[in-house]
């Protein structure tokens, strides 16, 4: 089984810039999560994806923007890069089941750097 | 709004020994999940613990156990047999039983095991 795997590990980009960064959740899951981790902080929520519809968003200004695909890999765009920007971006795959609670596997990050 | 705080920036504790890490959570809702996550250098996050608020009962994992203090909003992780491999970020986390299923971090605690 592949757990999540995300691309690029690292990335540097100077303000101003647009950013994708790509995750593939682990099989049979069919919810993608995004999170921010500031350095020295904990990851702050930014949004979830279900079935190809955002199901909840963080607090975090609309040039965060993301996708899922059919096969449930996700996209998380950033434009108009900012230096507070710079951060662990980490993404986390799920399963949805009808209980009441489902496990998050978090992938190991891309590091995002704006210059 | 959930707030999840974790007051000790950084611990050390001696191989072998046994070490306890604090959180407090602050929420409105009386069903929710708490969580403790470990994050390695190699940055990848990795679920320790798992605490149902209905349930009274103290969760236990092999050589990790917590402290659920539903009334004071404590949830502390005691790990025992420290071991080098436990050198780690740990995270506290909450997330609330309905709705996206949004993880909120505190800002983390350094474990240093002392060999």
């Amino acid at each position: 089984e592949t757990g999540v795997t995300q691309s690029p590990t690292h990335l540097i980009k100077t303000r101003g810039q647009q950013v994708t960064l790509r995750c593939s959740s682990q099989s049979g899951h069919n919810t993608v999560s995004w999170y921010q981790q500031a350095l020295g902080q904990g990851p702050q929520f930014i949004f979830q994806y279900y079935r190809e519809e955002e199901n909840g968003r963080g607090n975090f200004p609309p040039r965060f923007s993301g996708l899922q695909f059919p096969n449930y890999s996700s996209e998380l765009n950033v434009n108009a890069l900012e230096l507070d920007d710079s951060a662990l971006y980490l993404c986390a795959s799920s399963p949805r089941t009808s209980g009441p609670y489902n496990e998050q596997f978090f992938g190991p990050g891309t590091r995002l750097t704006v210059l | 709004a959930q707030t999840v705080t974790q007051s000790q920036p950084e611990m050390s504790v001696q191989e072998a020994e046994t070490v306890t890490l604090s959180c407090t959570y602050d929420t409105s809702e009386s069903d929710y999940y708490l969580f403790w996550y470990k994050q390695p250098p190699s940055r990848q996050m990795i679920l320790v613990i798992r605490q149902e608020a209905y349930k009274q009962q103290n969760a236990t994992e092999n050589r990790f156990s917590v402290n659920f203090q539903k009334a004071a909003k404590s949830f502390s992780l005691k790990i025992s047999d420290s071991q080098l491999g436990d050198a780690a970020m740990y995270f506290c986390a909450h997330i609330s039983n309905f709705g996206n299923e949004k993880l909120t971090f505190g800002t983390g605690t350094r474990l240093t095991i002392i060999p």
